[in-house]
């Protein structure tokens, strides 16, 4: 079955802008996370969705948000984009219930602000 | 997804030899640890899991070894070929959600 799909996978803006990025997990999974990972941080959590709740969040700014839909598909979004934001940012999805950590992870959408 | 870059930790093998990946953990609550392994131009992909209350798990050519005194985490591969040349990350879960915490990453390269 298809993977986890992310578009775009690249994108540039400059500072201020904003940005979405979309995220199509695997059929019959309902559980979506995003990660971002830059050089300096490494792997970041920035939060998860399950039935179109945000389940848990991680420690970024208000200016980083998120949604999931009904058919489970994600999106995130960066306001007022900062360079410091450069990154690539990776959605994973997951089935519901006790999760050991296997999740499946999409290539990614690498976003360049400057 | 070209992943952590400018001053990742790199061991280098022969192929054909083992590899032992080594990593630190924080929290002693964790339930689970994790490895990842993650090439370039893609996403993290799953190798093998521990839960907590094991020191030692095996799959496919790779063992995953749990010390919680020392919380210290050790991935090894055995006969060690080009394709598993990557970036590999451990990292750790709550089970209260999805939320995985992850290492900084250790660059393998495997020369033929």
């Amino acid at each position: 079955k298809a993977g986890v799909t992310q578009t775009p996978r690249y994108l540039i803006k400059t500072r201020g802008q904003q940005v979405t990025l979309s995220c199509s997990p695997i059929s019959g999974h309902r559980s979506v996370s995003w990660y971002q990972q830059t050089p300096g941080q490494g792997l970041q959590f920035l939060f998860e969705y399950f039935s179109e709740t945000q389940r848990n969040k991680g420690n970024f700014p208000g200016r980083f948000s998120g949604r999931q839909f009904s058919n489970s598909r994600s999106e995130m979004n960066v306001s007022t984009l900062e360079l410091g934001d450069s990154a690539l940012y990776l959605c994973a999805s997951t089935l519901a219930g006790v999760n050991t950590g296997e999740l499946f992870f999409g290539e990614g959408s690498r976003l360049t602000v400057l | 997804g070209e992943s952590v870059g400018l001053h990742l930790p790199t061991l280098s093998v022969q192929e054909g030899d083992n590899s032992i990946i080594n990593c630190a953990y924080s929290n002693s609550a964790s339930d689970y640890f994790i490895w990842y392994k993650q090439e370039s131009g893609k996403g993290p992909q799953f190798i093998i899991d521990i839960r907590s209350n094991m020191d030692k798990r095996q799959g496919q050519r790779v063992t995953v070894l749990l010390n919680k005194t020392v919380k210290h985490l050790s991935l090894q591969i055995a006969a060690t070929q080009p394709g598993d040349s990557a970036v590999y990350f451990c990292a750790e879960i709550l089970n209260a959600g999805n939320m995985l915490t992850f290492g900084g990453g250790t660059r393998l390269m495997v020369k033929p």
